[in-house]
């Protein structure tokens, strides 16, 4: 069965910190994709990254960058000097196919100012 | 490009009454469609997808039902709304193949009361 670990159910950072969500997932598929999607207080989910399991290259997107580990099975996400604007939840997932994505349950990072 | 609208924004309801969420999507054709219902705090679960019309994929057994009466809308209903119905819906669309990314409209509230 497939699974996606969220273990940090919140996580609150002063303004300009750095900050870094874990993902660990589960899968015995050798080919799966993960997403990373934010989840802002109006409620809609903004796609941020997917990547397959056959690129590992980690990727730098302005203050963001993610870390993809397949010998660990994570995929974590590290926001670099944090604003108030990225106070949200966000939420790490995976498929293989079957149109199903398995969601982990989120993480609230809060950004105080 | 493509926007996702979902109707209404929030929906307060007694418990027994029918419900009927829609979802349209413009700037694509032939998408896959998805419902999802996020509970407070929760994570996201994966209600029904659509590959075309009058196909629905039913994920998780409960009183709502899904329909697809054109290529680009998806409509989620009930015909007697329970306390627990009570969540987030999100609807979604991605591209024909199965591990394409999904991408989520802005969701409606929907509280029974």
């Amino acid at each position: 069965a497939q699974k996606v670990t969220q273990a940090q159910t919140e996580i609150s950072v002063v303004e300009k910190e750095d900050v870094t969500l874990d993902c660990v997932y589960e899968t015995r598929d050798t080919t799966y994709y993960l997403f990373w999607y934010k989840q802002p207080p109006s409620g809609e989910l903004v796609f941020l990254i997917r990547r397959n399991s056959f690129d590992e290259q980690n990727e730098i997107s302005g203050r963001y960058s993610w870390n993809f580990q397949k010998s660990t099975s994570s995929f974590n996400f590290t926001i670099t000097a944090s604003q108030v604007v990225d106070s949200a939840v966000y939420f790490c997932a995976l498929t293989s196919g079957t149109y199903k994505y398995i969601f982990g349950t989120g993480t609230r990072l809060k950004v105080l100012a | 490009s493509q926007t996702i609208h979902q109707w209404p924004a929030t929906l307060v309801q007694p418990v027994g009454s029918p419900l009927s969420l829609e979802c349209t999507v413009e700037g694509t054709s032939n998408p896959n469609l998805y419902w999802y219902r996020q509970a407070a705090g929760r994570g996201l679960q994966l209600l029904f997808y659509s590959v075309g019309i009058g196909q629905i994929s039913s994920e998780v057994p409960q009183n709502l039902s899904a329909s697809r009466p054109q290529d680009r809308q998806f409509i989620l209903s009930s015909k007697k709304l329970l306390l627990s119905d009570s969540g987030f819906y999100l609807c979604a669309w991605s591209r024909l193949a199965d591990t394409d990314t999904q991408y989520f409209g802005p969701g409606t509230r929907l509280t029974v009361l």
